[in-house]
């Protein structure tokens, strides 16, 4: 749909698992993005990737731990969580062509319950 | 940083009504402004968007207008429609980087009685 697919859509796992977020961009976009959406709060920033260097960091804990290999994918590699880091984890990416007011386009989330 | 303030938080409307929802910015070097709407299951998606060198902006039964001075811009749906109904957020870009960052308001669940 939008171009952004993400896997898996659902994931359940116990405080001592560690599990990977995975995120792919077929738009050919310079600059990918990590989102928690939680109930009743704001879509927080968490990681911003561009041209696959790290650029922002928004003070996410360590056990979330992202990875660029390139510019059409995005990991976020999970360890050690809590059940407060249940949330909605979505990605997204946009080209970078003027100056920060890029359309960002979003994927469809991974459905995260930390038990 | 930036603080996004949407309101109101819930809205009911009978179908073919309008519906505005507002949202303030307090970072006056902010100069982009989306629009997303969520729909169940799925991820914000754009509906309409506004820069600062602009005061309004329509597409079909969607506007959008911004007040620079006041800091504040107000999403309007005409003759809403009951696929209207979803999770509108706004956003504002501060700028000053060559990617987005955005900061969101909190959301707007709008429902569209038929």
């Amino acid at each position: 749909e939008t171009g952004v697919t993400q896997t898996p859509r659902h994931l359940v796992m116990g405080m001592t698992n560690k599990k990977s977020l995975k995120c792919e961009q077929h738009l050919g976009h310079n600059a990918m993005y990590w989102y928690k959406q939680s109930a009743k709060k704001p879509l927080e920033l968490m990681f911003v990737y561009s041209l696959e260097e790290r650029v922002e960091n928004n003070s996410v804990p360590s056990r979330f731990s992202p990875e660029c290999p390139n510019s059409s994918h995005l990991f976020l590699h999970l360890h050690t969580l809590q059940p407060e880091d249940s949330a909605l984890y979505l990605c997204a990416s946009s080209p970078e062509k003027t100056g920060g007011t890029d359309t960002q386009y979003f994927g469809p989330g991974t459905r995260l319950t930390v038990l | 940083g930036e603080n996004v303030e949407q309101h109101p938080s819930t809205l009911s409307v009978q179908e073919g009504d309008s519906a505005v929802i507002k949202c303030t910015y307090s970072d006056s070097a902010s100069n982009y402004f989306p629009w997303y709407k969520q729909e169940l299951g799925k991820g914000p998606q754009l509906i309409i968007d506004i820069r600062s060198n602009v005061g309004e902006k329509k597409d079909q039964r969607i506007a959008v207008t911004l007040n620079k001075t006041a800091k504040h811009f107000s999403l309007h749906i005409t003759e809403t429609q009951p696929e209207d109904s979803a999770v509108y957020f706004c956003a504002a870009s501060q700028g000053g980087t060559s990617y987005g960052k955005l900061t969101f308001g909190q959301g707007t669940i709008l429902t569209v009685h038929p």
